[in-house]
């Protein structure tokens, strides 16, 4: 079992629909992250979390310590929000740990 | 504000040979980290400098190395290059360890 699994792997859309984005992990972590790439290559770093919920513009994460768990949401979806969204997480000093990414597309 | 620097963009190497990525981070940006991307493995750890000492290392082969300099810039030596190491390495760094990241655009790695 992978130590951190997004759900879903591909996920389309229609302009306009809410996305939710879901990751789990098995080990305990100092922070999450949410990473966004375009095809290309290039990766943006979305959020840092490790407690509570985080919100720029339409992007919404949440995590939940507890239940080891963290969503990453988007409001109006648009078409220049296709991408991969990555999860990582990072347990303590250690090294990051990625999902597998969830292939977003969005049409118009 | 530069962003993080990834020379070259695009190489294509023999088996066997030996290449040098590097890396110049965003200024006052003291920790790099290196990553391969795959399509079969997707984003793996190769390992995290900060002030010109190894911090972190993931699982890869000793042929897989790295070091950081006085000014922060890194390079990742990969040694006798197998087919298996076609990969996009990408570096991120940051001002602290484990806080945001700041991506470069990557080297695309091909070994023929």
């Amino acid at each position: 079992k992978n130590e951190v699994e997004q759900s879903p792997q591909n996920l389309t859309a229609q302009e306009g629909e809410f996305i939710t984005i879901n990751c789990s992990y098995s080990v305990g972590i100092s922070a999450l992250h949410w990473l966004q790439q375009h095809p290309g290559g290039g990766i943006v770093s979305l959020f840092m979390l490790s407690s509570g919920k985080k919100k720029h513009g339409r992007l919404i994460a949440t995590i939940n310590i507890q239940e080891k768990h963290s969503s990453l949401h988007i409001t109006a979806s648009h078409p220049r929000d296709s991408a991969v969204y990555i999860c990582a997480v990072k347990e303590g000093a250690q090294k990051l740990v990625f999902g597998q990414g969830t292939r977003l597309t969005i049409n118009p | 504000k530069a962003g993080v620097t990834q020379t070259p963009r695009y190489l294509i190497k023999t088996r066997g040979q030996q290449v040098t990525l590097s890396c110049s981070p965003i200024s006052g940006h003291r920790s790099v980290s290196w990553y391969q991307q795959t399509p079969g493995q997707g984003l793996q750890f190769l390992f995290e400098y900060f002030s010109e000492t190894q911090r972190n290392k993931g699982n890869f082969p000793g042929r897989f190395s790295g070091r950081q300099f006085s000014n922060s810039r890194s390079e990742m030596n990969v040694s006798t290059l197998e087919l298996g190491d076609s990969a996009l390495y990408l570096c991120a760094t940051t001002d602290r360890p484990g806080y945001g990241y700041t991506f470069g655009s990557g080297t695309r790695l091909t070994v023929v």
